[in-house]
C-alpha cells in the first residue's frame, strides 16, 4: 500500500524565520517530488517539485532537498511572510495518480 | 491564458437528489483528473479522463458516482442519489499529455449535502 507521511501537521513560525515541512514516502518507484501549497476555499497550486536525479532545487524563497535513501523529501522556505500561511501538501507520484500527504497548516506570525 | 475551470463553485443538495459538477481544463491540455477532499485532509484520486474514454477510475465509488469527458464540452462528475457522506470539495485538474504529473488545478466545487 502506497503511504506518503508528511509532517508537522501545524507549524507556526515567526516572520523572517525558516519554516521546514518534511514528507516520506515508501514507494521507490516514485520519480517526482511536487510541493502544492493551498489557501482557503482555493484549489491547490504546484509550488516547487524535484526529480530524483538532483538532491536540492531552489526557487526563489522556497527549497526542496531530496534524500533519496532515506526516501525523503522537504520543503524549506526562507524569510517566511504572512502571505505564505497556507496549507502545504506533499503529493509524490510515479504517474497520473498523485499519493497526497495529510498537508501541514503553516501560519506566519507578523 | 485561463486556468482550470470548474463550476457551480458551490452546490446544495437534499439527499436523495443529484449533483453534476463541471470541470473545463486549461487549453491545450487533453487529461482531466478529479478529485476529493474532506476537510482536513488531502486529496483523494477519484478518477482519470482523456476525451471520450476513462483511462482509470480505480479511486471512484462503483455505486451512484460517474464521470465523462465528452468530444466537445466540459468534463462532469455526476453523483446520484446523494447522501451526507458526498459533502466535501470536490476537484479537477488538468495536464497535458507529455506531463501527467504535472497537475493543475481548479478552485473546486464544494457540495454540500443536507
Amino acid at each position: 500500500q502506497q503511504q506518503v507521511k508528511q509532517s508537522p501537521q501545524s507549524l507556526i513560525v515567526q516572520k523572517g524565520g525558516i519554516s521546514i515541512i518534511n514528507c516520506a514516502y515508501e514507494n521507490t518507484a516514485f520519480d517526482y517530488f511536487p510541493w502544492y501549497q493551498q489557501f482557503p476555499g482555493k484549489g491547490p497550486a504546484l509550488l516547487i517539485a524535484i526529480r530524483p536525479d538532483v538532491s536540492e532545487k531552489k526557487e526563489g524563497r522556497f527549497t526542496i532537498s531530496f534524500n533519496k535513501s532515506a526516501k525523503q523529501f522537504s520543503l524549506h522556505i526562507m524569510d517566511s511572510q504572512p502571505g505564505d500561511s497556507a496549507t502545504y501538501f506533499c503529493a509524490p507520484n510515479s504517474n497520473y495518480q498523485l499519493i497526497w500527504g495529510a498537508g501541514t497548516k503553516l501560519i506566519i506570525k507578523p | 491564458n485561463a486556468g482550470v475551470m470548474q463550476n457551480p463553485r458551490h452546490l446544495v443538495r437534499r439527499r436523495g437528489q443529484e449533483a453534476r459538477l463541471r470541470c473545463s481544463p486549461m487549453k491545450g491540455h487533453s487529461h482531466v483528473y478529479w478529485y476529493r477532499q474532506l476537510p482536513e485532509e488531502g486529496l483523494k484520486f477519484m478518477v482519470y479522463l482523456q476525451k471520450e474514454n476513462i483511462i482509470d477510475e480505480s479511486g471512484m465509488p462503483k455505486e451512484r458516482f460517474s464521470a465523462e469527458f465528452p468530444k466537445e464540452g466540459p468534463s462532469i462528475l455526476r453523483i446520484q442519489q446523494v447522501v451526507r457522506g458526498d459533502s466535501a470539495a470536490y476537484f479537477c485538474a488538468s495536464s497535458p499529455y507529455e506531463a501527467q504529473e504535472t497537475q493543475y488545478f481548479g478552485p473546486g466545487t464544494r457540495l454540500l449535502v443536507l
